[in-house]
């Protein structure tokens, strides 16, 4: 069963721009993931966040978690062209320590 | 180099005919998976294994095999592929379980005519 589910779909940015995306998920989790995909190619993780934590920071990534939400958000300043791509989050809780990916938000990011 | 090996990386073949298909990573991790991607449905667990010789189904194990005897491989088995297993598959593994990131394969385009 599908766990986080990412908001928006797609997302079309200009060049320098901030891009925030969007994951909510339905039960308690032990850490949420965020990956990055290139089309058709294999997943790149980009940053984790354990649910004891509420805030990130990765270069020009800013993750944030709210449990009582149960939502997260992934923002990427100052975007270049080549942060197009699509962008997965992914919750892991459960005894067998799965990892349940959402559908993605497409990033198109304008020169 | 820290990597997840996945071969072939396409293949087209024929209803009935069975075929593997080979991961191999070198980071000495316990825990791996195989995930299948399509269109609209993202990526959906089809087995993982937390250590040799244990395996377990996933969210869509149906059609599939796998196996883990050493720890580095954990091959995945379409004993007779059918055409609804046309997909994008990916292997990852992971160290630590339950705080680690998942390392992916380059992924396996399959066709199933």
């Amino acid at each position: 069963s599908q766990q986080g589910e990412e908001d928006p779909q797609a997302l079309s940015i200009q060049e320098g721009e901030n891009a925030t995306m969007n994951c909510s998920y339905k039960t308690s989790i032990n850490n949420l993931q965020w990956y990055r995909q290139n089309s058709g190619r294999g997943l790149v993780h980009l940053i984790l966040i354990r649910s004891n934590e509420r805030e990130k920071h990765s270069g020009r990534l800013r993750v944030t978690l709210d449990t009582s939400k149960k939502s997260s958000s992934l923002l990427i300043t100052a975007s270049r062209a080549a942060d197009t791509a699509s962008y997965f989050c992914a919750t892991e809780g459960g005894s067998n320590y799965k990892l349940t990916f959402g559908k993605g938000t497409l990033l198109t990011v304008n020169p | 180099e820290a990597q997840v090996t996945q071969n072939p990386r396409y293949l087209i073949t024929v209803t009935g005919k069975k075929l593997t298909v080979t991961c191999s990573q070198n980071m000495n991790h316990e825990y791996m998976s195989w995930y299948r991607q399509d269109p609209g449905l993202g990526l959906r667990q089809i087995y993982y294994s937390m250590n040799v010789e244990v395996t377990d189904k996933g969210d869509v194990p149906e059609g599939y095999k796998v196996s883990r005897k050493e720890k580095r491989n954990f091959p995945l088995i379409l004993e007779s592929p059918s055409p609804n297993q046309t997909s994008l598959y990916f292997c990852a593994s992971r160290g630590e379980a339950r705080t680690a990131e998942a390392f992916f394969g380059q992924g396996t385009r399959l066709t199933v005519v």
